[in-house]
């Protein structure tokens, strides 16, 4: 199965500043229809997962213009450019492109 | 609006088994792609499964092939995971999941398993 490696595994974030995630992949993600199926999970404490981007770098409906994705290949990242309150949890990378999907271990965004 | 309510969580021995449900509303059913995504309590997510819309392709992760089946009924908007041969790592809260762009999308709030004797 396809490696999913994140970093940093724990993020404090002061409110208002930028954060960045960084996700690898232990092999390439794009499919054979020229996609690259990379996502990004937000888990709010005690919800349910939503995804925030698919494909790399589009935001899914209702997702602030904050959050933002790019790579290519194997390396990715996620970048929140002002952090709100709301958006304190965990952080998950996901690839679809090599079935079964595959996760990264996540990363604990939190308030310093 | 998309809602997925699962059901069929509980407490059971290790050896036995369990099937899940997971009732669809608010989107076409028949016309997605479903899977059921796991997280054992204070760790992160593992996709379990996911299935065709029709039901004719099946995926499961290496850790639960041979004991974990996973089907719908179109005409019930539900889909189902039976799962066989539990043990305590399969723990976990199961979710169901539509599929969107190869990705789980709109999850319900999940349904807690516990393997336990």
């Amino acid at each position: 199965d396809v490696v999913m490696t994140q970093s940093p595994l724990s993020l404090p974030v002061t409110l208002g500043q930028p954060a960045s995630i960084s996700c690898r992949s232990s092999q390439s993600l794009v499919y054979i229809d020229g996609n690259t199926y990379l996502n990004w999970f937000q888990q709010r404490p005690g919800q349910s997962p939503r995804r925030l981007i698919y494909k790399v770098s589009n935001r899914d409906s209702g997702v602030p213009d904050r959050f933002s994705g790019s790579g290519s290949g194997t390396d990715f990242t996620l970048k929140i450019s002002r952090v709100e309150a709301e958006d304190v949890g965990v952080y998950y990378c996901m690839q679809g492109t090599h079935w079964p999907g595959t996760f990264g271990q996540g990363t604990k965004l939190e308030i310093k | 609006e998309v809602q997925l309510v699962e059901s069929g969580g509980g407490l059971v021995q290790p050896g036995g088994s369990l099937r899940l449900s997971c009732a669809a509303s608010g989107f076409t059913f028949r016309s997605y792609w479903m899977s059921w995504v796991r997280q054992a309590p204070g760790k992160g997510l593992e996709w379990v499964a996911n299935i065709k819309q029709d039901g004719s392709e099946k995926y499961y992760v290496d850790s639960v092939k041979g004991r974990f089946t996973i089907s719908r009924d179109n005409a019930k908007n539900s889909l189902y995971l039976q799962m066989n041969s539990l043990r305590a790592e399969d723990t976990a809260v199961y979710y169901c999941a539509r599929m969107d762009s190869r990705a789980p999308v709109g999850w319900g709030q999940g349904t807690l398993v516990t393997v336990s004797s």
